[in-house]
């Protein structure tokens, strides 16, 4: 598949505002994904967005898209210990399966 | 509880052996995929199924093999032929109406 490329690593403050961003190359891209992952487990799909959307927001957790850069990002707000993790974003591609990125470990700090 | 359940949780083998990593899934789910993660690697996809007794190869099929004889059962089987198998297994699987993939909790395979 395609590309999808995430930082490796943030740190923010607890309460702080987390930004996560993700660039993907395919064009043809009909959903994307951001999934977490704590230690040791599997991943948890915490939302997504279909590609004609620019914006999705659920709780504490809003998806921006923005199809012509093919920029993703995900904001936490109010981002709490039990936040920290790695999160992946994924595209995924008609006819076959996700594209990953290699996921950024967000740790947050009291 | 409706999931996706693997086991076992950890998984010990002595190089040379052929292991067999169960996935099963009671969603009704149609497609399930195999993945295998490495640490700073993100995950590829090793086999796919999109339908009982179909199944494709992934980025980096070499060295394992899949059966679907149940919708509900996608077991992996990691050969002796795969040089570097040590890695933890995810398996997920979706409903092709809007392909959203859930994982379950993954499987630890260490060769020793």
């Amino acid at each position: 598949g395609e590309d999808v490329e995430q930082s490796l690593f943030l740190s923010v403050r607890e309460g702080d505002s987390s930004v996560i961003n993700c660039t993907y190359t395919d064009s043809s891209s009909t959903y994307l994904y951001w999934y977490k992952q704590e230690p040791g487990a599997g991943l948890q799909l915490l939302t997504y967005i279909f590609s004609n959307m620019d914006m999705k927001q659920d709780q504490r957790l809003t998806v921006l898209l923005n199809k012509k850069d093919k920029h993703l990002s995900l904001r936490i707000a109010d981002t709490q210990t039990g936040d920290s993790a790695i999160y992946f974003c994924a595209d995924l591609v008609p006819g076959y399966a996700l594209n990953f990125g290699k996921g950024t470990s967000l740790l947050v700090t009291p | 509880d409706g999931g996706i359940t693997q086991s076992p949780k950890y998984l010990f083998r002595k190089e040379g052996q052929n292991v067999t990593l169960s996935c099963e899934q009671n969603l009704n789910h149609d497609a399930m995929y195999w993945y295998r993660q490495d640490p700073g690697q993100g995950l590829r996809l090793i086999y796919y199924s999109q339908i009982v007794n179909d199944f494709q190869k992934g980025d980096i099929a070499e060295g394992y093999s899949v059966s679907r004889e149940k919708k509900e059962s996608f077991p992996l089987t990691v050969t002796s032929a795969q040089k570097n198998p040590t890695a933890f297994y995810l398996c997920a699987s979706s409903m092709p109406a809007t392909d959203t993939q859930y994982f379950g909790p993954g499987t630890r395979l260490t060769v020793l």
